[in-house]
């Protein structure tokens, strides 16, 4: 089955630097990768994805860019605020597999002013 | 507000006790999920409903038992659990599950305490 592996597990960063959070999967035929923010005491929202057809994705602050033949896919944060701090998910999935998310294991990012 | 509610939010119950988790979802989705998060390990799927029919079962202990009588309303009851179900139990939704991934839409969890 799919394996998703995510580096790294902390991450402190200054307010208005960058964050980056990569995340390696197994299974070629994954062709989903949704990122989730989960925040303390909330669900995770999802907060950008991007599909196999393409090679990045953006949305103001946040870009996801996908590597389809080494197998990974990273979450961009510029310009961070300390609103941004949270754990932050990736996940694969696949097409009839009837919606199942591999979720990686999650970052903990904190943002210091 | 994603459009998904849960409740309750927190419950503690002894291991010889019978409760039931409640999730509503106001998105007008076909799909529902349940879904087990555990301090240090990724969340895990449970269970999945296509339009009230459940379609994944993910070797889930029979202790958990899912009910969904309609595509806006979803069960958990639980039955003589064990200390290490412990965890946020979330619940999703989404457009549709199958032929396709569609985006997924999780509420707020319920924070279960087996004592």
């Amino acid at each position: 089955g799919e394996n998703v592996e995510q580096h790294p597990s902390t991450l402190s960063v200054q307010e208005g630097d960058s964050a980056v959070i990569k995340c390696t999967y197994s299974d070629s035929a994954s062709n989903y990768f949704p990122w989730y923010k989960q925040e303390l005491g909330k669900g995770p929202q999802l907060i950008i994805d991007i599909r196999s057809n393409v090679g990045e994705k953006k949305d103001q602050r946040i870009a996801v860019t996908l590597n389809k033949t080494a197998k990974h896919f990273s979450l961009h944060i510029t310009e961070t605020q300390p609103e941004d701090s949270a754990v932050y998910f990736c996940a694969a999935s696949k097409t009839d597999s009837w919606g199942k998310l591999q979720f990686g294991a999650g970052t903990q990012v904190v943002v210091t002013p | 507000e994603t459009g998904v509610t849960q409740t309750p939010r927190h419950l503690v119950m002894g291991m010889t006790n019978k409760k039931s988790l409640k999730c509503e979802q106001h998105l007008g989705h076909n799909a529902m999920y349940w879904y087990k998060q555990s301090a240090k390990k990724p969340l895990e799927l449970m269970f999945v409903y296509s339009l009230e029919e459940r379609v994944e079962n993910n070797s889930v202990p029979s202790r958990f038992s899912p009910e969904c009588p309609n595509s806006s309303h979803l069960f958990l009851h639980l039955h003589t659990l064990q200390p290490e179900d412990s965890a946020l139990y979330l619940c999703a939704s989404s457009q549709d599950a199958g032929n396709d991934a569609y985006e997924q839409y999780f509420g707020p969890g319920t924070r279960l305490t087996v004592t």
